[in-house]
């Protein structure tokens, strides 16, 4: 049972540049959000869905676009990389409903030069 | 709004002291708290979770209490190994299932 699956592990991207973190999950849930993660400031949520075709924005959405079209699959596409992009991502998944718990992949180490 | 405050680190300890790491929460119903655990160099992972008001949660020597009226949920482990070093997180569920968390609290024991 793979849980989330993250990709990739680290990137490192100029400033500028764009890109697509993967993150699938297989356990047929239907909530399934990013967040970053930086020193001092917890995780704080950018995006999210709460089904296939449908996202809305978290705390920190500026810079970042989702797409859910299918159950497994929340990519999480930066547009055109900055400096203050550099963090760590996690995408989670979980049931929706009720005090369910949310499943993290190991992370994205991103660094924006 | 919805938001989560845990006592700052870095804690230091040796090993089978008394850990306890303070979370206070505001919110607007009655949300579902956890604890989450990161170690080194690896995702979050549930530890332990309430519910309802006055519910414990437990988990691996760990326990922390829902406390409506202090709107706390502290963690607390009697006697710590090395083996829990990592970083601690508390989180909320508030009912729009937007969980918050707090800033983390990095824990090391020392043999």
């Amino acid at each position: 049972n793979a849980g989330v699956t993250q990709t990739p592990k680290f990137q490192v991207l100029k400033t500028g540049q764009s890109m697509t973190l993967q993150c699938a999950q297989d356990m047929n849930h239907e909530y399934m959000s990013w967040y970053r993660q930086d020193p001092g400031m917890g995780l704080r949520l950018i995006h999210y869905s709460v089904g296939a075709g449908i996202t809305d924005q978290g705390e920190v959405p500026n810079g970042y676009n989702v797409s859910r079209s299918t159950t497994e699959d929340f990519p999480l596409r930066l547009l055109s990389a900055a400096p203050s992009q550099t963090s760590v991502y996690f995408c989670a998944s979980s049931r929706q409903g009720g005090s369910t718990e949310a499943f993290f992949g190991q992370g994205t180490r991103l660094t924006v030069v | 709004g919805n938001s989560v405050t845990q006592m700052e680190g870095p804690v230091t300890l040796s090993e089978e002291a008394f850990l306890t790491i303070n979370c206070t929460y505001t919110a607007t119903g009655y949300p579902s708290l956890f604890w989450y655990v990161q170690y080194p160099g690896e995702g979050l992972q549930l530890l332990l979770k309430a519910t309802k008001a006055d519910d414990k949660g437990s988990n691996k020597g760990f326990e922390a209490t829902y406390r409506k009226e202090t709107t706390s949920f502290h963690l607390e482990k009697g006697s710590v190994q090395v083996s829990d070093s990592a970083v601690y997180f508390c989180a909320l569920l508030p009912n729009d299932y937007k969980l918050s968390f707090g800033a983390g609290t990095t824990v090391t024991v020392r043999a």
